[in-house]
């Protein structure tokens, strides 16, 4: 069974530049979410996903917007990139929210020059 | 809002040891989940182990165990007979049962090094 899968691994970008990274969740997941991940502010989390509705939003500026599709694969997109928002970002899936909890994927490593 | 509070940075441990990773959290709410997480180098985050507030007894799986103080909001991580592929970051995350949601609330985290 494949696990979350997250592209690409590695990206990196200039200041002012937009990116789109991508999450595959385990297959028969409804439910992605999206967490950033810095040395100086730890894990936030980002948005929550669930049959194409996003149910969760944290506290970050409107340039970080995501969305998910009707096979449940996801992408999260942030406008003109600014140093940082370097990070690891990362997606975790599940059966339906509330339950047992998340497994993650290996995330993407977004460098911003 | 809820917080989570790791104070150790870094933790080490001889293997074969014993070491325990200490969590504290803030919440007004009476059932909740808590959880740790471990991340090694490889970034994938993987659950260790996972409790419901509500039940008394603390979670074990294998050699990680939990000491669950409900009252004092500690939830403290046992690892016995440490193992060198325990080496990793160790986070203590807070889920809430309102609204169904997911989101978790992360701890800053623990590197853990295991000496052989």
């Amino acid at each position: 069974k494949a696990g979350v899968t997250q592209t690409p691994r590695y990206l990196i970008k200039t200041r002012g530049q937009q990116v789109t990274l991508s999450c595959s969740p385990i297959s028969g997941h409804r439910s992605v979410s999206w967490y950033q991940q810095t040395p100086g502010q730890g894990l936030q989390f980002l948005f929550e996903y669930f049959s194409e509705t996003q149910r969760n939003k944290g506290n970050f500026p409107g340039r970080f917007s995501g969305r998910q599709f009707s096979n449940s694969r996801s992408e999260m997109n942030v406008s003109t990139l600014e140093l940082g928002d370097s990070a690891l970002y990362l997606c975790a899936s599940s059966l339906v929210p509330g339950t047992y909890g998340y497994t993650f994927g290996s995330g993407t490593r977004l460098t911003v020059v | 809002a809820q917080t989570v509070t790791q104070s150790q940075p870094e933790m080490s441990v001889q293997e074969a040891e014993t070491v325990t990773l200490s969590c504290t959290y803030d919440t007004s709410e009476s059932d909740y989940y808590l959880f740790w997480y471990k991340q090694p180098p490889s970034r994938q985050m993987i659950l260790v182990i996972r409790q419901e507030a509500y039940k008394q007894q603390n979670a074990t799986e294998n050699r990680f165990s939990v000491n669950f103080q409900k009252a004092a909001k500690s939830f403290s991580l046992k690892i016995s007979d440490s193992q060198l592929g325990d080496a990793a970051m160790y986070f203590c995350a807070y889920r809430s049962p309102q609204g169904g949601s997911e989101k978790l609330v992360f701890g800053k985290g623990t590197k853990l090094t295991v000496n052989p």
